[in-house]
């Protein structure tokens, strides 16, 4: 079965910036997160998908950060501008969904590198 | 809010010592607790999981239990490998909550 894609695998940009971010969920699965993972924050939640539908906006990632579901099959995650602290690696997850129990699958992750 | 905090890394064993990372978690609901992994390059895979108070999980020699009266779920490994150099999370997921609550990690180093 296949697992959580995401591409670009590596991605440099200049501040100011636009970058789009690309994840292909496990087929199936009803949940799909992003996260930006730090050294010093570790992991952070950006945006939260359930079938399609976006329930969590990320909070204070809001005014530059925005993902989108255009299906099941497909999100992306759109940063602009960049901005040098934006540099982290950005992980795509995906689960099942409606279980307490349900695991989520990473995909391999994207690090972003903004100059 | 829920909250889980793990041993700060990193922690250097050489081959054949034993593990252990201690995971204490806070939550007024009855979590799902996991053990996750990251290898370099790639993204945290689940080691296991367990649902349920008092039972215990383990994979490829790791073992936790679900301690709920300690609120803990520390991993352990009896003899650990240079190949299990990694980063460990270990996460909660809440009856009727979609968030998993992440602790810092801890990286662990493995010398031969």
């Amino acid at each position: 079965d296949a697992g959580v894609t995401q591409t670009p695998r590596h991605e440099v940009a200049e501040k100011g910036q636009t970058i789009i971010l690309k994840c292909e969920p496990v087929s199936g699965h009803n949940d799909l997160f992003w996260y930006r993972q730090t050294k010093i924050q570790g992991l952070e939640l950006l945006s939260y998908f359930r079938s399609k539908s976006l329930m969590e906006d990320g909070g204070a990632f809001k005014d530059r950060f925005k993902a989108e579901m255009l299906n099941s099959s497909f999100s992306t995650l759109k940063i602009q501008p960049t901005e040098p602290k934006d540099s982290a690696v950005y992980l795509c997850a995906s689960s099942l969904g409606g279980l307490n129990y349900a695991e989520q699958f990473f995909g391999p992750g994207t690090r972003l590198t903004v100059l | 809010g829920d909250s889980v905090t793990q041993t700060e890394g990193p922690v250097t064993l050489s081959e054949g010592t034993s593990l252990t990372v201690n995971c204490s978690y806070e939550t007024k609901q009855y979590p799902t607790l996991f053990w996750y992994v990251q290898y370099p390059g790639e993204g945290p895979q689940l080691l296991f999981k367990v649902p349920k108070a008092n039972e215990k999980g383990s994979n490829r020699g790791f073992e936790a239990t679900y301690n709920k009266e300690a609120t803990s779920f520390h991993l352990q490994k009896a003899s650990v490998q240079e190949s299990d150099s990694a980063v460990y999370y270990c996460a909660l997921k809440d009856t009727g909550n979609y968030k998993y609550v992440f602790g810092a990690g801890t990286r662990l180093k493995v010398i031969a």
